[in-house]
Protein backbone atom coordinates (compact mmCIF):
# COMPACT_ATOMS: atom_id res chain seq x y z
CA UNK A 1 0.00 0.00 0.00
CA UNK A 2 0.65 3.89 -0.20
CA UNK A 3 3.81 4.99 2.47
CA UNK A 4 3.43 8.53 3.87
CA UNK A 5 3.96 10.78 1.04
CA UNK A 6 4.93 14.61 1.67
CA UNK A 7 4.78 17.53 -0.76
CA UNK A 8 6.79 19.33 -2.07
CA UNK A 9 9.83 17.36 -2.04
CA UNK A 10 11.90 20.59 -2.22
CA UNK A 11 11.52 24.07 -1.72
CA UNK A 12 13.30 27.50 -2.13
CA UNK A 13 12.23 30.71 -0.72
CA UNK A 14 12.84 34.21 0.34
CA UNK A 15 13.80 35.24 3.86
CA UNK A 16 10.15 36.66 5.02
CA UNK A 17 7.79 34.58 2.93
CA UNK A 18 5.13 32.48 3.90
CA UNK A 19 5.36 28.35 3.42
CA UNK A 20 3.18 25.50 3.70
CA UNK A 21 4.36 22.03 3.87
CA UNK A 22 1.51 19.00 2.90
CA UNK A 23 1.94 15.49 4.42
CA UNK A 24 -0.40 12.89 3.32
CA UNK A 25 -0.44 10.19 6.18
CA UNK A 26 -0.82 6.19 5.38
CA UNK A 27 -4.71 5.30 4.98
CA UNK A 28 -6.05 4.94 8.96
CA UNK A 29 -3.31 6.17 10.91
CA UNK A 30 -4.64 7.97 13.54
CA UNK A 31 -1.63 9.83 14.80
CA UNK A 32 0.45 11.96 13.20
CA UNK A 33 3.83 13.61 14.28
CA UNK A 34 5.83 16.32 12.16
CA UNK A 35 9.36 16.21 12.98
CA UNK A 36 12.68 18.48 12.05
CA UNK A 37 16.22 17.84 11.13
CA UNK A 38 18.85 20.62 10.55
CA UNK A 39 21.82 19.94 9.09
CA UNK A 40 24.22 18.27 10.97
CA UNK A 41 21.87 17.98 13.60
CA UNK A 42 19.01 15.26 15.15
CA UNK A 43 15.30 15.31 14.28
CA UNK A 44 13.93 17.42 16.43
CA UNK A 45 9.66 16.43 17.55
CA UNK A 46 8.07 19.43 16.34
CA UNK A 47 3.94 18.54 16.85
CA UNK A 48 1.73 15.51 17.18
CA UNK A 49 -1.60 15.14 16.00
CA UNK A 50 -4.27 12.38 17.69
CA UNK A 51 -7.15 12.66 15.04
CA UNK A 52 -7.46 16.20 14.17
CA UNK A 53 -5.97 17.87 17.76
CA UNK A 54 -2.75 18.53 18.79
CA UNK A 55 -2.20 17.57 22.39
CA UNK A 56 1.37 18.28 22.31
CA UNK A 57 2.90 21.62 20.09
CA UNK A 58 5.69 21.81 22.60
CA UNK A 59 8.07 21.00 19.60
CA UNK A 60 6.94 24.90 17.60
CA UNK A 61 10.38 26.70 18.02
CA UNK A 62 8.24 29.52 17.67
CA UNK A 63 4.75 31.49 17.07
CA UNK A 64 5.28 31.83 13.29
CA UNK A 65 5.28 27.75 12.65
CA UNK A 66 1.53 26.20 13.13
CA UNK A 67 0.06 23.03 11.95
CA UNK A 68 -3.25 21.53 11.18
CA UNK A 69 -4.50 18.25 10.50
CA UNK A 70 -8.13 17.41 8.46
CA UNK A 71 -10.27 14.72 8.16
CA UNK A 72 -8.08 12.67 10.95
CA UNK A 73 -5.91 12.43 7.39
CA UNK A 74 -3.72 15.39 5.95
CA UNK A 75 -1.94 17.81 7.76
CA UNK A 76 0.02 21.05 6.77
CA UNK A 77 2.80 22.73 8.49
CA UNK A 78 2.82 26.44 8.00
CA UNK A 79 5.77 28.60 8.33
CA UNK A 80 5.15 32.18 8.69
CA UNK A 81 7.65 34.60 7.58
CA UNK A 82 10.07 32.33 7.46
CA UNK A 83 13.79 33.06 8.47
CA UNK A 84 17.27 31.30 7.47
CA UNK A 85 17.18 29.25 10.68
CA UNK A 86 13.58 27.63 9.54
CA UNK A 87 16.26 25.40 6.68
CA UNK A 88 15.84 22.01 7.04
CA UNK A 89 14.32 18.83 6.21
CA UNK A 90 10.69 18.63 7.26
CA UNK A 91 9.73 14.98 8.73
CA UNK A 92 6.17 13.72 8.65
CA UNK A 93 5.74 10.44 10.25
CA UNK A 94 2.56 8.30 10.98
CA UNK A 95 1.42 5.35 13.29
CA UNK A 96 -1.72 3.25 13.92
CA UNK A 97 -1.57 4.59 17.40
CA UNK A 98 0.82 5.99 19.72
CA UNK A 99 3.58 4.92 21.58
CA UNK A 100 4.62 1.45 21.01
CA UNK A 101 3.56 2.27 17.13
CA UNK A 102 6.04 1.89 14.48
CA UNK A 103 6.45 5.33 13.11
CA UNK A 104 6.57 5.57 9.31
CA UNK A 105 8.31 8.07 7.94
CA UNK A 106 7.77 9.77 4.97
CA UNK A 107 10.49 11.35 2.25
CA UNK A 108 10.60 15.04 3.96
CA UNK A 109 10.07 18.37 2.47
CA UNK A 110 13.88 19.98 2.20
CA UNK A 111 13.43 23.66 2.81
CA UNK A 112 15.87 26.09 2.03
CA UNK A 113 15.20 29.97 3.07
CA UNK A 114 17.39 32.08 1.25
CA UNK B 1 15.14 14.56 30.16
CA UNK B 2 16.09 11.92 27.38
CA UNK B 3 19.18 12.01 25.87
CA UNK B 4 20.10 9.68 23.16
CA UNK B 5 23.88 9.26 21.80
CA UNK B 6 25.24 7.57 18.68
CA UNK B 7 28.63 6.89 18.57
CA UNK B 8 30.85 6.85 16.28
CA UNK B 9 29.47 9.79 14.20
CA UNK B 10 31.06 8.47 11.10
CA UNK B 11 32.69 5.22 9.87
CA UNK B 12 34.52 4.12 7.42
CA UNK B 13 35.33 0.23 6.15
CA UNK B 14 36.09 -1.75 3.70
CA UNK B 15 33.32 -4.41 1.86
CA UNK B 16 32.73 -7.55 4.00
CA UNK B 17 33.70 -6.18 7.42
CA UNK B 18 31.59 -6.60 10.33
CA UNK B 19 30.64 -3.70 11.96
CA UNK B 20 28.61 -2.31 15.12
CA UNK B 21 27.09 0.89 15.59
CA UNK B 22 26.49 2.29 19.39
CA UNK B 23 23.57 3.93 20.76
CA UNK B 24 23.04 4.58 24.26
CA UNK B 25 20.16 6.58 26.32
CA UNK B 26 20.22 8.37 29.76
CA UNK B 27 16.49 7.36 30.80
CA UNK B 28 15.96 3.33 30.74
CA UNK B 29 12.29 3.76 31.12
CA UNK B 30 11.52 3.24 27.28
CA UNK B 31 8.80 1.22 25.42
CA UNK B 32 10.62 0.75 22.25
CA UNK B 33 13.78 1.82 20.64
CA UNK B 34 14.14 1.42 17.03
CA UNK B 35 17.07 1.40 14.64
CA UNK B 36 16.78 3.91 11.40
CA UNK B 37 18.56 4.20 8.23
CA UNK B 38 18.43 7.49 6.30
CA UNK B 39 19.65 7.71 2.51
CA UNK B 40 20.13 11.20 1.19
CA UNK B 41 17.15 12.60 -0.39
CA UNK B 42 15.27 10.27 1.17
CA UNK B 43 13.13 9.43 4.38
CA UNK B 44 13.61 7.62 7.26
CA UNK B 45 13.52 3.22 6.73
CA UNK B 46 12.58 1.13 9.81
CA UNK B 47 15.37 -1.15 10.26
CA UNK B 48 14.65 -2.80 13.56
CA UNK B 49 11.81 -2.14 16.33
CA UNK B 50 12.69 -3.92 19.72
CA UNK B 51 9.89 -3.50 22.07
CA UNK B 52 11.37 -2.87 26.23
CA UNK B 53 10.71 -6.64 26.88
CA UNK B 54 12.73 -7.71 24.36
CA UNK B 55 16.38 -8.05 24.27
CA UNK B 56 17.63 -8.50 20.75
CA UNK B 57 15.97 -8.47 17.16
CA UNK B 58 17.28 -9.72 13.81
CA UNK B 59 16.59 -9.24 10.07
CA UNK B 60 18.76 -10.44 7.96
CA UNK B 61 22.47 -9.53 8.30
CA UNK B 62 21.74 -6.46 10.36
CA UNK B 63 21.00 -8.04 14.69
CA UNK B 64 19.89 -5.41 17.25
CA UNK B 65 20.30 -5.97 20.76
CA UNK B 66 18.90 -3.65 23.90
CA UNK B 67 20.18 -3.74 27.65
CA UNK B 68 17.87 -1.06 28.69
CA UNK B 69 19.37 -1.13 32.38
CA UNK B 70 22.68 0.24 31.11
CA UNK B 71 21.43 2.13 28.66
CA UNK B 72 22.58 0.78 25.28
CA UNK B 73 21.71 -0.47 22.39
CA UNK B 74 23.68 -1.92 19.24
CA UNK B 75 23.52 -2.63 15.57
CA UNK B 76 25.53 -5.14 14.20
CA UNK B 77 25.67 -5.38 10.41
CA UNK B 78 27.33 -8.32 9.14
CA UNK B 79 29.47 -8.95 5.63
CA UNK B 80 29.07 -5.07 5.39
CA UNK B 81 28.12 -3.87 1.29
CA UNK B 82 28.31 -1.00 -0.08
CA UNK B 83 24.67 -0.91 -0.32
CA UNK B 84 24.81 -0.67 3.36
CA UNK B 85 26.55 3.13 3.15
CA UNK B 86 23.54 5.34 4.81
CA UNK B 87 23.12 7.43 8.48
CA UNK B 88 21.81 4.79 10.56
CA UNK B 89 20.07 6.60 13.79
CA UNK B 90 18.24 5.06 17.20
CA UNK B 91 15.71 6.32 18.38
CA UNK B 92 13.64 5.62 21.45
CA UNK B 93 10.07 6.55 22.43
CA UNK B 94 8.74 6.67 26.53
CA UNK B 95 7.18 8.20 28.88
CA UNK B 96 9.99 10.61 29.61
CA UNK B 97 8.94 12.14 25.87
CA UNK B 98 5.83 11.89 26.18
CA UNK B 99 4.43 8.78 25.36
CA UNK B 100 4.62 9.21 21.45
CA UNK B 101 7.48 11.56 19.94
CA UNK B 102 10.80 9.53 19.42
CA UNK B 103 14.11 10.98 20.79
CA UNK B 104 16.82 10.63 18.42
CA UNK B 105 20.50 10.38 17.89
CA UNK B 106 22.40 12.43 16.11
CA UNK B 107 23.24 9.29 13.66
CA UNK B 108 26.23 7.39 12.40
CA UNK B 109 27.34 7.70 8.91
CA UNK B 110 28.83 4.70 7.39
CA UNK B 111 30.68 4.30 4.19
CA UNK B 112 30.93 1.01 2.80
CA UNK B 113 34.31 1.06 0.47
CA UNK B 114 33.53 -1.17 -2.27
Amino acid sequence: GAGVSQSPSNKVTEKGKDVELRCDPISGHTALYWYRQRLGQGLEFLIYFQGNSAPDKSGLPSDRFSAERTGESVSTLTIQRTQQEDSAVYLCASSQGQGEETQYFGPGTRLLVL
Amino acid sequence: KQEVTQIPAALSVPEGENLVLNCSFTDSAIYNLQWFRQDPGKGLTSLLLIQSSQREQTSGRLNASLDKSSGRSTLYIAASQPGDSATYLCAVIGPSSGTYKYIFGTGTRLKVLA
